[in-house]
């Protein structure tokens, strides 16, 4: 059974820190691992991630993907008050169909 | 609104009672998914459909719960005799014809079951 570990389960920093976030992953046949931001609502799409080592960026967040020690990070420098939400990792295997498997999710607080 | 629609957005009901929801995807996307979302986790996968056939279900969904896509188009989920663990929110996604979170795969805002 495919699973995702997402650590730390919480995260309280002030504005202007970074933050790293990480997700580890078993899944069989990975085809990718993606990010996404939750704030009480739907679940909003950062990043999807296929090969390692490969850094996605956008604006102030970033990620990469270790496909041999199974886990990825999220790094968001210059917190910003906006960015207080859930971010879950979820990752997608090879004739899934797109079924996702999410971790728990890391509760991320930034105080102005 | 050119997103995935999910109706209603709330819903209370007592213990026993049977709901239903109801998702509209994107007018182009052919599969559609649902999932449980509970207070503390990330959502929980419970079925799909590419077009009108039901291809997945999880042990998630028990014979309580049935979904149905008439026509390809909006789905309904069903859940008959509610019991409290119920409770939590139901995310419906769509995707593309291409499939898979690769090309366009979009959640709703959910609805958010009580059961009291």
């Amino acid at each position: 059974e495919d699973k995702v570990v997402q650590s730390p389960l919480s995260l309280v920093v002030h504005e202007g820190d970074t933050v790293t976030l990480n997700c580890s992953y078993e899944v069989t046949n990975f085809r990718s691992l993606l990010w996404y931001k939750q704030e009480k609502k739907a679940p909003t799409f950062l990043f999807m991630l296929t090969s390692s080592g490969i850094e996605k960026k956008s604006g102030r967040l970033s990620s990469i993907l270790d496909k041999k020690e199974l886990f990825s990070i999220l790094n968001i420098t210059a917190t910003q008050t906006g960015d207080s939400a859930v971010y879950l990792c979820a990752v997608e295997a090879l004739g899934s169909y797109g079924k996702l498997t999410f971790g728990q999710g890391t509760i991320l607080t930034v105080h102005p | 609104d050119t997103g995935v629609s999910q109706d209603p957005r709330h819903k209370i009901t007592k213990r026993g009672q049977n709901v239903t929801f109801r998702c509209d995807p994107i007018s182009e996307h052919n599969r559609l998914y649902w999932y449980r979302q509970t207070l503390g986790q990330g959502p929980e996968f419970l079925t799909y459909f590419q077009n009108e056939a039901q291809l997945e279900k999880s042990r998630l969904l028990s014979d309580r719960f049935s979904a149905e896509r008439p026509k390809g188009s909006f789905s309904t989920l069903e859940i008959q005799r509610t019991e409290q663990g119920d409770s939590a929110m139901y995310l419906c996604a769509s995707s593309s014809p291409r499939g898979g979170p690769n090309y366009g795969y979009t959640f709703g805002s959910g609805t958010r079951l009580t059961v009291v």
